[in-house]
Parts: C-alpha cells; sequence; structure tokens
C-alpha cells in the first residue's frame, strides 16, 4: 500500500523551462515532505523540504508547494538545465519513517 | 570525507549463501536506517535503529537481521540468499525529528545481486 505516489514515471523539458514534478499523498499524519536527487549508481541527496505547516518553501531555482487539503505535493524547477537530469524522489515523514514514492526520471533537454 | 558509507558496493553471490552489508555514520545522528529499493525502484525501509535500539521493523523475512553495535554503525546480515533478495540497498541517517528540519542522508548504495 503506497502512501506516497509520483504518478509520473518520467519527464522531458527543454533547458530554460520549467520542470513540475508532482507527488501525492494519503496518510494526513505526515508532518514533513522532502524531495529528493538521484543520479545513477548514487544514493539520493536531499533537495528540498517543507513543513507541513507551511504552503512552499523555496530554494534558490528550487521551489516546493503543498497542498494538505489535495494531500498534494509538487516541485517546481525554473529555470531547467541539462545538470538537473536525474530521478526525483518525492518522500514524506511520519515521525521517525519515511515513506518514498516511485520516482519521475527528468531530462533536460539542452 | 563521506558522510554515510557503506560497503561492499557490489555483491554478487549464489542463492543460499549468506552476506553482510556494513553501514557507518559520521554525522552524529541518533538514528539509522536500512532501505531496499527494488526492480520497480520503490524505495521501502527496512529497519530502523535509533541509538542502537531497534524502533522500526517492517515486514521483512526473518533471514534479514539488522545489527547496530554503537550509534554510528548498522549492519545487515542476510541468511539464506534467495533470488528475490537481489535489489540495491540503501543505508541512510537521520538527527532527531524536528518540525523544521530533519532530513535522511543516504549511502551510495550497495547493489546485491543472487544468482
Amino acid at each position: 500500500d503506497q502512501q506516497v505516489k509520483q504518478n509520473s514515471p518520467s519527464l522531458s523539458v527543454q533547458e530554460g523551462r520549467i520542470s513540475i514534478l508532482n507527488c501525492d499523498y494519503t496518510n494526513s499524519m505526515f508532518d514533513y515532505f522532502l524531495w529528493y536527487k538521484k543520479y545513477p549508481a548514487e544514493g539520493p541527496t536531499f533537495l528540498i523540504s517543507i513543513s507541513s505547516i507551511k504552503d512552499k518553501n523555496e530554494d534558490g531555482r528550487f521551489t516546493v508547494f503543498l497542498n494538505k487539503s489535495a494531500k498534494h505535493l509538487s516541485l517546481h524547477i525554473v529555470p531547467s538545465q541539462p545538470g538537473d537530469s536525474a530521478v526525483y524522489f518525492c518522500a514524506a515523514r511520519n515521525f521517525n519513517k519515511f515513506y518514498f514514492g516511485s520516482g519521475t526520471k527528468l531530462n533536460v533537454k539542452p | 570525507d563521506t558522510a554515510v558509507s557503506q560497503t561492499p558496493k557490489y555483491l554478487v553471490t549464489q542463492m543460499g549463501n549468506d552476506k553482510s552489508i556494513k553501514c557507518e555514520q559520521n554525522l552524529g545522528h541518533d538514528t539509522m536506517y536500512w532501505y531496499k529499493q527494488d526492480s520497480k525502484k520503490f524505495l521501502k525501509i527496512m529497519f530502523s535503529y535509533n541509538n542502537k535500539e531497534l524502533i522500526i521493523n517492517e515486514t521483512v523475512p526473518n533471514r534479514f537481521s539488522p545489527k547496530s553495535p554503537d550509534k554510528a554503525h548498522l549492519n545487515l546480515h542476510i541468511n539464506s540468499l534467495e533470488l528475490g533478495d537481489s535489489a540495491v540497498y540503501f543505508c541512510a541517517s537521520s538527527p532527531k525529528p524536528d518540525r523544521i528540519k530533519g532530513e535522511l542522508f543516504f549511502g551510495e548504495g550497495s547493489r546485491l545481486t543472487v544468482l
């Protein structure tokens, strides 16, 4: 039973445009949401997070939006760069447990 | 200086063998985890230890046994390996849960292939 879902396995975007990655969750007890980036043969690396008491968090080119009523999370990357090409995992935390989505592979074309 | 390191990075072995994967973190975190990334790419939690004490034990066959000799180390031992155990195993650590922060830090992963 997947509590965190990423329904788009892949996304292709032109360099300089906006990338929007989406994530849905089912558990209203999640208090903290995160995005991770993963390159092949490496571990996931933390990108950006948001507390459940906020609806937006921005860090440079990356912005995470949280819509609690819809149980929906999104990551915006503006402008997208070829180096952003990677697999992006959405995650949600309930106390000490982190639940992950299945990832979205982003390809940013030069 | 690697924050979360795990060895070996690659492991190829025969069905029925016993193998171990080691993990060490130098971040001073209290909590460590083992995650399994299966063929469908889901990252699923297996175990978590907080300061050497087991706090999360998901539905994992008892052929898998974690051991935490101290809070900086969490090892995973697997007995009687099966084909379905082939996966990438990630070790991770996190600081004490906090409302505003407290992300997971991952190791590079250990790819286990059972033949």
